[in-house]
């Protein structure tokens, strides 16, 4: 167990659906992380919240809606999904960007999305 | 910019074998490294990381890695594998922004 939960672990959504992917961490950082892991492709980051302000948007589609309403918590809001959009999505989180280099990142289980 | 280049997509080996899994990087900056495993169904583990110090890192599960700053290098190895050691492996490097930069993983098919 990694300190880092998320749920549902597989969702299958039509294109049309709106529906909202959960993060919780019990580590006590104060950064907090959204991945995209396609086959046969490197892990995208998505969005990075340090100390609940968002801090990075990577040219992510405004389909995809971040909110982190605490430290502890980070939502995925989706809606109005492509085929394209399924992918395993990971969240991990760390201590927050001071500034230095070190950043080691704790990863969850993911959940497996499936558009249709 | 910092990226990161591993060198195989897969590696196939046979249960008992020693197995090195390459990874070069490039970066004008001084580099944290690490090497994450990804299990089938599973999140990324931390299995070892180069901070400062000792170039040759001890991580998890018998894993090592050495760092190698005149060749930019990080390469993983393990003396003896095993069926369990069968998964993704990703090299990644810490960016002067903090940001993790991964490469595109290897996988690591270990045959009894």
């Amino acid at each position: 167990e990694t300190g880092v939960t998320q749920t549902p672990r597989h969702l299958v959504m039509g294109m049309t659906n709106k529906k909202s992917l959960k993060c919780e961490q019990h580590l006590g950082h104060n950064a907090m992380y959204w991945y995209k892991q396609s086959a046969k492709k490197p892990l995208e980051l998505m969005f990075v919240y340090s100390l609940e302000e968002r801090v990075e948007n990577n040219s992510v589609p405004s389909r995809f809606s971040p909110e982190c309403p605490n430290s502890s918590h980070l939502f995925l809001h989706l809606h109005t999904l492509q085929p394209e959009d399924s992918a395993l999505y990971l969240c991990a989180s760390s201590h927050a960007l001071a500034g230095g280099l070190y950043n080691e990142q704790f990863f969850g289980p993911g959940t497996r999305l499936t558009v249709l | 910019a910092q990226s990161v280049t591993q060198l195989d997509s897969q590696v196939p080996v046979f249960e008992e074998a020693p197995v090195e899994l390459r990874c070069n990087y490039s970066s004008s900056v001084s580099v944290y490294l690490f090497w994450y495993v990804q299990y089938p169904n599973q999140g990324l583990q931390l299995l070892l990381k180069y901070l400062s110090g000792s170039t040759l890192v001890k991580g998890i599960n018998g894993f090592e890695a050495e760092f190698n700053k005149s060749q930019t290098s990080f390469h993983l190895r393990k003396p003896s594998v095993h069926i369990s050691d069968t998964a993704e492996y990703f090299c990644a490097v810490n960016s002067n922004t903090g940001k993790l930069i991964f490469g595109q993983g290897t996988t690591l098919q270990v045959k009894p």
